[in-house]
């Protein structure tokens, strides 16, 4: 049973560029959440995707958005980056409504913005 | 705002006592609480969870007491292990406003070391 992947793992960019991050949830998971983690903190709610819909939204730019295939895989875009957009980005798969809490975590995609 | 808040950046226990992570939160609408332990190179992983209406639960070596007056939770490991070296992260969601889509808010971690 796969668990949530992630890809890539590693990523560097230059500030003004665009990222493009993927996510595939565990399998039997319909909800992707995206967070973000810098140095030191806690993972942020960006937001979060259900039924090919952004549910609910943390407080982030516009700059970031994101989509959610019909087999339920997503992708987070930052565009416009900033040096402070460097960081971890996790994504997280959960069965809604069953257990939305339950969230299972992929391994993230380390961005560096340089 | 810090909606929850995990005060002990760090914490170092001997094998075989006990460790107690502690964190607070202060959101009342906050209604059900989770503990995430994260390894350098992967992402956290669940551990235990606790909803509102409850002010304890246990899973083998591990339970979270929640004290809903205080707005405070707490874990706790007994025994400790070395392999329980970790960031821990505290969490809480709200199902308030009838949307249970499980948006998380958590805390900043605390590195847990467990000395042989």
């Amino acid at each position: 049973d796969a668990g949530v992947t992630q890809s890539p793992t590693h990523l560097i960019k230059t500030r003004g560029q665009q990222v493009t991050l993927r996510c595939s949830p565990k399998s039997g998971h319909d909800t992707v959440s995206w967070y973000q983690q810098a140095l030191g903190q806690g993972p942020q709610f960006i937001f979060q995707y259900y039924e090919e819909e952004e549910r609910q939204r943390g407080n982030f730019p516009d700059r970031f958005s994101g989509h959610q295939f019909p087999n339920y895989s997503s992708e987070l875009n930052v565009n416009a980056l900033l040096l402070g957009d460097s960081a971890l980005y996790l994504c997280a798969s959960s069965l809604v409504p069953v257990y939305p809490y339950e969230q299972y975590f992929g391994p993230g995609t380390r961005l560096t913005v340089t | 705002d810090q909606q929850v808040k995990q005060n002990s950046p760090s914490l170092s226990v001997q094998e075989g006592r006990i460790s107690i992570l502690n964190c607070d939160y202060t959101n009342s609408m906050f209604d059900y609480f989770l503990w995430y332990k994260k390894y350098p190179a992967e992402g956290p992983t669940f551990l235990i969870s606790i909803s509102s209406i409850k002010d304890k639960n246990e899973d083998g070596r591990f339970t979270v007491f929640l004290n809903k007056s205080a707005k405070h939770l707490s874990l706790h490991i007994v025994p400790s292990q070395p392999g329980d070296s970790a960031v821990y992260f505290c969490a809480a969601s709200s199902a308030a406003g009838g949307t249970s889509y499980g948006k998380l808010t958590f805390g900043q971690g605390t590195i847990l070391t467990v000395h042989p």
